[in-house]
């Protein structure tokens, strides 16, 4: 059975500080996907990592993928409050048709 | 904003009804995704519609159905609701896999819609 498991599932940390949100999954898929959830909202495209080793940055957010390990990260640096949301992590399946998200990672960013 | 629109926004109605969502693809796009996401649930793939014919199928109901139209926008519809069924539907698109864009080509990033909050009482 396919899993797509994010852990944590909540994180809470401070303004300033980093953390990393790490995401395992079971495809032979080379491509993972990070989505962000703001409350209420719809989900916005934050990375699309495309082959083993790639990593991606965009501000305090960094993504990488190591697809012998089928394993994923996002990594946050020195938080800021504008960061809270839920984070997913999706991978294709198999057969490149499907989509498979992780279970998200809720993140709340305290002053 | 994404590109992709859904309508309505929400919905609210009874058990046993039937409802039918609408999702309108960015432009350009010949993929179009349904997903519905609920607190026990998660993000459930429900089904794929690529250029007008059904691509993939995922955690869809025998209840649900859906369809894409030469257009390309394309709608769920869910009937016999059941209390269950309450949840966000999300709908996305995406230049399907191999499909040559400005930069190379595309993959299978999606867009997503604003959603419809269905509400089955």
């Amino acid at each position: 059975e396919l899993k797509v498991e994010q852990n944590p599932l909540f994180l809470s940390m401070q303004e300033g500080k980093n953390y990393t949100i790490y995401c395992n999954y079971s495809t032979t898929s080379d491509r993972l996907y990070w989505y962000r959830q703001d409350p209420g909202k719809s989900l916005e495209s934050l990375f699309v990592l495309l082959s083993n080793g790639a990593v991606k940055q965009e501000g305090r957010l960094m993504a990488s993928l190591d697809t012998k390990a089928r394993l994923s990260t996002l990594h946050i640096t020195a938080a800021v409050h504008d960061l809270s949301a839920t984070y997913f992590c999706a991978v294709d399946g198999d057969t490149g048709n499907q989509f498979y998200f992780g279970t998200g990672t809720s993140l709340t960013v305290i002053p | 904003d994404s590109g992709v629109t859904q309508t309505p926004k929400h919905l609210i109605t009874a058990t046993g009804q039937r409802v039918t969502l609408r999702c309108s693809p960015r432009s350009g796009d010949l993929s179009v995704y349904w997903y519905q996401q609920s607190l026990d649930q998660g993000l459930q793939f429900l089904i794929q519609y690529y250029n007008g014919e059904e691509r993939a199928k995922g955690n869809i109901l025998e209840r649900f159905s859906a369809q894409q139209f030469p257009d390309l926008h394309s709608e769920l519809n869910l009937s016999s609701l059941e209390l269950g069924d309450s949840a966000l539907y999300f709908c996305a698109s995406s230049v399907d896999p191999g499909t040559p864009s400005g930069w190379g080509w595309s993959y299978n990033e999606q867009f997503f819609g604003p959603g419809t909050r269905l509400t089955v009482l």
